[in-house]
């Protein structure tokens, strides 16, 4: 059974580092592959993909945010992270992280809210 | 890749045969999944590929299209089927979701 789930914190203050984690069992990230995304949603918008990385290590970001983003995996601790900077109110939203294939993100964590305020 | 779902809003009764489109900018073979959400949860996978059932998703549920235009047909709505529901291309990088479309009753 595979299962992820997202942490992080709840408030990060504009223009700081927001760090999420992603915690996954269920598969193994070096299968291959295998990849992990992170898609967030504003309160009442749609659905934003963020990144993914895959098995091999290669990463793909949104172009709109890629100066900003850093995804990475620690295969020991079957975990991937994101990092975003320079963090503005309106990333405010419910990040998502999911067990992304060639058909799409077929598992996918609870999600967590953050919220980008002063 | 743009995606553009209609319609954004959907109002219909159970039994009803509901039907959802998703038109992409340009050509992405069958790359398109289907998503369903429910308030405060996580979307959950309902069409792969187009057309292909995610294991443990009802049968009243169906994808089809291919290139340029998709639809998801729901054949007799039920009341566990009032959501929203997004298209994803998984053709290209970024990869990219429909602005949703809310099926209320």
């Amino acid at each position: 059974q595979i299962t992820l789930k997202e942490s992080g914190p709840a408030l990060v203050k504009p223009t700081q580092t927001l760090t999420l984690t992603c915690s996954f069992s269920g598969f193994s990230i070096t299968a291959t592959g295998a990849g992990v995304g992170w898609i967030r949603q504003p309160p009442g918008e749609a659905l934003e993909w963020l990144a993914l990385i895959y098995w091999d290590d290669d990463k793909r970001y949104s172009p709109s945010l890629k100066n900003r983003l850093t995804i990475s995996k620690d295969t020991s601790k079957n975990q991937v992270v994101l990092t975003m900077t320079n963090v503005d109110p309106v990333d405010t939203a419910t990040y998502y992280c999911a067990h992304s294939g060639v058909s799409g993100h077929d598992f996918w964590g609870q999600g967590t809210l953050v919220t980008v305020s002063s | 890749i743009q995606l553009t779902q209609s319609p954004s809003f959907l109002s219909a009764s159970v039994g009803d045969r509901v039907t959802i489109t998703c038109r992409a900018s340009q050509g992405i073979s069958s790359y398109l999944a289907w998503y369903q959400q429910k308030p405060g949860k996580a979307p959950k996978l309902l069409i792969y590929a187009a057309s292909s059932l995610q294991n443990g998703v009802p049968s009243r549920f169906s994808g089809s299209g291919s290139g340029t235009e998709f639809t998801l047909t729901i054949s007799s709505l039920q009341p566990e089927d009032f959501a929203t529901y997004y298209c994803e291309q998984v053709k290209s990088f970024p990869l990219t979701f429909g602005g949703g479309t809310k099926v209320e009753i």
